[in-house]
């Protein structure tokens, strides 16, 4: 299966910085079948990016994703308050689907 | 617009199968532009893709898990069911249900990102 590492763990940022997460695949991710989602406490994760770089209906223009390949990123500039989340990046391009182990965005 | 929402039995035994069900509203089961996973998440930890189902109620499981998942969609209720036999403590989790929608160009389809999702229930396998 498509092991997806992300780093880093954890990233201390304050509000209004920007965020730059990485989530690289053991494995070429066909077509860009990447997606990256956003997760605050007790809540369900909500997707943020698809495609690798498409926006989901009503995410900020703040959230951009890019890469392709193997190596993918997701850029959060100016954080807001309620930017500060766990972030897992999710790969559908190759069977099983897979999931990154997540990165934590804290103040 | 669709929600979801799951619901369960809080607790289950060691080797007793687990079942949770997810109740759609303000879309179809049915629809041809749709299929619908489970991930599951153990508390504190990351995310699992378990499976999904399409509108002809096709399934397609994590090999990690094939063995011990059955899922099925009931279009009278338009419910979705999973169930997880013989389980274990690490099988506790929040399980989630989604909607995956299906995308097509240049005469492909594909699927596999997850929008949006249930709130999720807590099962816990204890005895």
């Amino acid at each position: 299966e498509t092991v997806l590492t992300q780093s880093p763990g954890t990233l201390s940022l304050s509000q209004g910085q920007r965020a730059t997460l990485s989530c690289r695949a053991s494995q070429f991710v066909t077509s860009n079948h990447l997606a990256w989602y956003q997760q605050r406490p007790g809540q369900a994760p909500r997707l943020l990016i698809y495609g690798a770089s498409i926006r989901a209906t009503g995410i900020p223009d703040r959230f951009s994703g890019s890469g392709s390949g193997t190596d993918f990123t997701l850029i959060i500039n100016r954080l807001e308050p309620e930017d500060f989340a766990e972030y897992y990046c999710q790969q559908y391009g190759n069977s099983p689907w897979t999931f990154g182990q997540g990165t934590r965005v804290e103040i | 617009q669709v929600q979801l929402q799951e619901s369960g039995p809080g607790l289950v035994k060691p080797l007793e199968t687990l079942s949770v069900t997810c109740s759609v509203s303000g879309g179809s089961v049915r629809s041809i532009s749709y299929y619908w996973s489970w991930i599951r998440q153990p508390p504190g930890k990351g995310l699992e893709w378990i499976g999904y189902i399409d509108y002809n109620g096709n399934a397609n499981y994590n090999p990690s898990l094939k063995s011990r998942v059955t899922m099925s969609a009931d279009t009278s209720k338009n419910q979705l069911s999973l169930t997880l036999s013989s389980v274990t403590a690490a099988d506790t989790a929040v399980y989630y249900c989604t909607r995956d929608p299906v995308m097509c160009a240049d005469g492909r389809c594909f699927v596999g990102y997850f929008d949006p999702w249930g709130q999720g229930t807590l099962v816990t396998v204890s005895s």
